[in-house]
Order: C-alpha cells, then sequence, then structure tokens
C-alpha cells in the first residue's frame, strides 16, 4: 500500500525556471492538498481540492498553480521559482465525512532548493 | 499574532520521563485538535486527535483540549529514544474542508 507518493525527493532549480512536483494517491481519496515547510514555521496550506476538477487557494497560493483531473493525482506547478520558495513540500489527502476527514496521510516531501 | 503558537524547543528528556507539550490557540471555532509525529526528513503522521474539549488516552499518550483557555496539550508517559521527533499540533474549523491549521513544531529528544 504506497499511500501518497511524491516525486522527485530533491530538486535544486535556478531562479526563474520552473518545475511541477507530482503527487499521487492510491486510497481513493477525495481531499488532497499542498503543503510547505520552513524551519520554525510549520505548515502552510498552498493549494487544496475536494476533487476531481475542483481546486481552491489556501494560505500562501502566490507563485503556485495546480490542477486536478483525477482523484489519483495532484500535481503542483511553480512557474518562475524564486528564492522564496526554497522549502520542504507536502501533498496530503483525507476522505470526507465524519471524523475521519480529519486525519491527512503525508507524502515523504519534496525538498526545493531555489538558487 | 499567529493563529496557533507552539514553542519550537528542542526539548531535551531522559529516557523514561514524561514528555509534556502544549500548543494555544486564537480562533474560537476551531474544533478539532490533533497531534502529528514528523520524523527527520518524512512526512508528519496522525498521532491522536480530539474533538472539541476534553482529554483522549491512546497508550503512552495522551491528549487534552481546553476550549475555555484556547490550550491544548500532549503528553507522552515513559519516553523511549524512539519518541525523539517533531510534534506539531495541528486543529480545524468544522466543515473546512479538512483545512488543517498547524503549529511551528517542537523537536522533542530522548537520550538512553
Amino acid at each position: 500500500n504506497a499511500g501518497v507518493t511524491q516525486t522527485p525527493k530533491f530538486r535544486i532549480l535556478k531562479i526563474g525556471q520552473s518545475m511541477t512536483l507530482q503527487c499521487t494517491q492510491d486510497m481513493n481519496h477525495n481531499y488532497m492538498y499542498w503543503y510547505r515547510q520552513d524551519p520554525g514555521m510549520g505548515l502552510k496550506l498552498i493549494y487544496y481540492s475536494v476533487g476531481a476538477g475542483i481546486t481552491d487557494k489556501g494560505e500562501v497560493p502566490n507563485g503556485y498553480n495546480v490542477s486536478r483531473s483525477t482523484t489519483e493525482d495532484f500535481p503542483l506547478r511553480l512557474e518562475l521559482a524564486a528564492p522564496s520558495q526554497t522549502s520542504v513540500y507536502f501533498c496530503a489527502s483525507s476522505r470526507p465525512g465524519g471524523d475521519w476527514d480529519t486525519e491527512a496521510f503525508f507524502g515523504q516531501g519534496t525538498r526545493l532548493t531555489v538558487v | 499574532q499567529k493563529e496557533v503558537e507552539q514553542d519550537p524547543g528542542p526539548l531535551s528528556v531522559p529516557e523514561g520521563a514524561i514528555v509534556s507539550l502544549n500548543c494555544t490557540y486564537s480562533n474560537s471555532a476551531f474544533q478539532y485538535f490533533m497531534w502529528y509525529r514528523q520524523y527527520s526528513r518524512k512526512g508528519p503522521e496522525l498521532l491522536m486527535y480530539t474533538y472539541s474539549s476534553g482529554n483522549k488516552e491512546d497508550g503512552r499518550f495522551t491528549a487534552q483540549v481546553d476550549k475555555s483557555s484556547k490550550y491544548i496539550s500532549l503528553f507522552i508517559r515513559d519516553s523511549q529514544p524512539s519518541d525523539s521527533a517533531t510534534y506539531l499540533c495541528a486543529m480545524k474549523e468544522t466543515d473546512s474542508w479538512g483545512k488543517l491549521q498547524f503549529g511551528a513544531g517542537t523537536q522533542v529528544v530522548v537520550t538512553p
């Protein structure tokens, strides 16, 4: 059971380059999320999706874009990378309904450095 | 002011000691309270969750929520070196699509 899988695990980008962080889950969860984690700052929500074709902004969406064409996949696109986007990015998923929508399952993270 | 405040530590304790962690928050609409454990270079994993006020116990772990004081706690009894990790509190409002508000995380080191 793979859970939430993120690729790549590490990446170094130059300022102004673009890239897509991949995220896929095999738990048939409707809800998916992208967070970034900076030292001493906790996790901040970038974008989230409640189902295929539906996405919405979180707390820190500037500089990012997402799409959700299938239940399984939720890629995060960085356009024109900036040093402020150096961070660890986590994708997560959860299922809706009752108390269980509180349990978000996280991927292993993507460590991104912009130089 | 951050919505969720958590002391980043590090908190160093000897093996067998009780670890006490806490978070304060400002949003009175938070109803779900969680503790996640994150090992170095790994994703967070859910450890405990509590709805509204009260206590919840699971083995060596006890979670407490005091909504009147906007204060939540996690206690780890008989701590083990394997408990060394960063502990993040998280909370959310009802009907908020699972969007979580996280604390900064407290790094815990349990020394043998």
